[in-house]
């Protein structure tokens, strides 16, 4: 079975500053990884996904996460905050053939920006 | 495309009313799921369906009921609800359970409180 631990329930960083929102996954077997962006009272909208190729993978808003397989880790950075950035982010793990591709997401990340 | 589309957005019932919460998709996905999301839990999985007249259990079905009588619609019946299902109900969809195309799609989310 797949499970998702995201490292810290709040992360804040002052406008300007690098985001660093953790994940470590858990899998007997290759995973997909996904980013996840929810914004107040909205639904969820993909940053980026890893699949499989370059394991540095880049996404909307100046997002991006590298896959590192001898650390089970997925962590999403941008190199510089912006107020338009805070929101609550999610990390989820799937692998493909398994349960339907059901995601398996962690617990959420609320990244706050500060002026 | 509208997407994935939810109905209610908000909804208030009283502890015993059944209720079906609606969600409709106009992108052809055979893949649809219903997931419900609570402070400090992320999201976690309701039920799912895989293709028209075909549904599974997530990790979370207790008190819920689900049909799949077309492709584009996916509606959740609560059967008698109870203070527990007090949560943000999200619906969402992908095209089909291949490795490209596991990015899911998420509808905008019904709140629901029961008294």
């Amino acid at each position: 079975a797949q499970s998702v631990t995201q490292l810290g329930s709040h992360v804040s960083v002052s406008e300007g500053a690098l985001v660093l929102l953790r994940c470590n996954y858990s899998s007997s077997v290759p995973p997909y990884l996904f980013w996840y962006v929810q914004y107040p009272n909205q639904g969820l909208q993909l940053l980026l996904k890893y699949t499989t190729g370059a394991t540095l993978v880049k996404g909307i808003n100046g997002f991006e996460a590298e896959f590192k397989k001898s650390e089970t880790s997925f962590h999403l950075t941008k190199p510089s905050a912006h107020m338009s950035d805070a929101a609550e982010y999610f990390c989820a793990v799937t692998v493909y053939g398994g349960s339907q591709g059901n995601l398996i997401f962690g617990k959420g990340t609320k990244l706050s920006v500060k002026p | 495309n509208a997407g994935v589309t939810q109905t209610p957005k908000f909804q208030v019932l009283k502890t015993g009313q059944s209720m079906t919460l609606q969600c409709a998709q106009d992108m052809n996905h055979e893949y649809m799921s219903w997931y419900r999301q609570d402070p400090g839990m992320g999201l976690r999985l309701i039920h799912y369906s895989v293709g028209a007249g075909i549904t599974d259990q997530g990790e979370v079905p207790n008190g819920y009921n689900v049909s799949r009588s077309t492709t584009e619609d996916f509606p959740l019946r609560l059967l008698s609800a109870a203070p527990s299902q007090t949560s943000v109900y999200f619906c969402a969809s992908r095209p089909s359970a291949s490795a490209d195309f596991y990015e899911q799609y998420f509808g905008p989310g019904t709140r629901l409180t029961v008294t």
